[in-house]
């Protein structure tokens, strides 16, 4: 089964300083990766997601996501934070073979300071 | 376009008291789940269905029960609420490429 380590449960940035966000995952097969954003009192959305081909993933909002096969990883980054990035991030790993088996990580608090 | 419709979004109930949250998605998506939200531990997957009359078990369904006798709808019950059920629950459908597409979520309070 796949699993997913987020590192660090909070981040906190300044406004305008980079975002990086830690995911590891562990998985038997090629894995397809997700990261999703939730806001307060709302569900999750997708952010990006990493099936096959580019390894470097663009999202939305310029968050973009680079698959690293080697290290396991598929960290996220967004070059400048702004206020309305503040919300939780999950990291989610799912079996390409099993479409039942989405696993998600426990979740990384984003802060942006003004 | 409603997307994925969770009812109620709150709920109060007492120890023993059967619960269901209901769930309705207007994409006509084959797959439906329901996860719960618990802090520390992310999404837990309790059961999916993959399409109306096939439902199975998922990471933690112990006291849960679901039904899908339409495409559209995947009620999940608590036949007899415990407090360890506190907690938010979340309503999803997946088309092919696998992403999720989550309701608004159900915060569910145990007395």
């Amino acid at each position: 089964a796949q699993s997913v380590t987020q590192l660090g449960s909070h981040v906190s940035v300044s406004e305008g300083a980079l975002v990086l966000l830690r995911c590891n995952y562990s998985s038997s097969v090629p894995p397809y990766l997700f990261w999703y954003v939730q806001y307060p009192n709302q569900g999750l959305q997708l952010l990006l997601k990493y099936t096959t081909g580019a390894t470097l993933v663009k999202g939305i909002n310029g968050f973009e996501a680079e698959f690293k096969k080697s290290e396991t990883s598929f960290h996220l980054t967004k070059p400048s934070a702004h206020m309305s990035d503040a919300a939780e991030y999950f990291c989610a790993v799912s079996d390409p073979y099993n479409n039942n088996d989405m696993r998600f990580g426990a979740g990384t608090r984003l802060t942006v300071k003004p | 376009d409603a997307g994925i419709t969770q009812s109620p979004r709150y709920k109060i109930t007492e120890t023993g008291r059967q619960v269901t949250l209901m769930c309705h998605q207007t994409w006509s998506h084959s797959y439906m789940f329901w996860y719960r939200q618990d802090l520390g531990h992310g999404l837990r997957l309790i059961y999916y269905s993959a399409a109306a009359d096939i439902t199975d078990k998922g990471e933690v369904p112990d006291g849960y029960v679901v039904s899908r006798s339409k495409t559209e709808n995947f009620p999940l019950t608590l036949e007899s609420a415990t407090r360890s059920q506190t907690s938010v629950y979340f309503c999803a459908s997946s088309r092919i490429t696998g992403e999720l597409f989550f309701g608004e979520g159900s915060r569910l309070t145990v007395l």
